[in-house]
């Protein structure tokens, strides 16, 4: 049963820090992997979605890795700003299967 | 708007009641899910359409939950002989295909469901 951790449940840090966000995931069979933040009473918004045949991608101060192999993905968020504060939550999509399997989420905090 | 759309986006209701959740996702999606979030379980996938069919409801947690799709557009989720622990908020997402396609999925807001 794939399972998918997020590492550290909460994080606060002080504007303009570099930071990143951890995801691991017990069954390496994924067909993506997308990273999403939820703002308090809100839905989820997609910031990327990495192929598993991608080892990274972008979006503006975003940057997403996936080692498939170790399980893991990391969020590395840079020059962080008090609008960035959210729960970032990750989740795998595995083979032949629709359904998103999500993280335990990063409550993420950046005071300025 | 151009994105999902739920509603009610709150419902308050007694145990015992049925409720009916409404999904409208983002035009041209054929494929559509069914989320639950809640406090200690995070989020849980609930059901998926492609088109008017679901291939996928394995993650209906009793025979009190159905949904339904029409015309390739509307969900409705219903919950009968509401319970407490039916409490949570229910999120549903769209995407331009399912079948493994490996699209994004785009979520609404959600609607929040408590039981008294």
């Amino acid at each position: 049963k794939q399972e998918v951790t997020q590492i550290p449940a909460a994080l606060s840090v002080p504007e303009g820090e570099n930071l990143v966000l951890n995801c691991s995931f017990t069954d390496s069979a994924i067909y993506n992997l997308q990273w999403f933040r939820q703002d308090p009473g809100k839905g989820l918004t997609s910031l990327l979605l990495i192929q598993s045949s991608q080892r990274e991608q972008t979006s503006g101060r975003l940057n997403a890795s996936l080692d498939k192999s170790s399980g893991r993905s990391t969020l590395y968020i840079a020059a962080s700003q008090p609008g960035d504060s959210a729960t970032y939550l990750c989740a795998v999509r595995l083979w032949n299967t629709d359904k998103l399997i999500f993280g335990t989420g990063t409550r993420l905090q950046v005071f300025p | 708007g151009a994105g999902v759309s739920q509603s009610p986006s709150n419902k308050v209701t007694e145990k015992g009641k049925d409720v009916e959740l409404r999904c409208d996702p983002i035009s041209g999606h054929t494929a559509l899910y069914w989320y639950r979030q809640s406090l200690g379980q995070g989020l849980e996938f609930l059901i998926y359409f492609q088109g008017n069919s679901a291939p996928d409801k394995s993650g209906l947690p009793s025979d009190r939950f159905s949904a339904e799709r029409t015309g390739g557009s509307v969900s409705t989720l219903t919950i009968q002989r509401t319970q407490q622990e039916d409490s949570a908020v229910y999120l549903c997402a769209s995407s331009v295909v399912g079948g493994g396609g490996g699209q994004p999925q785009h979520f609404g807001d959600g609607t929040r469901l408590s039981i008294l």
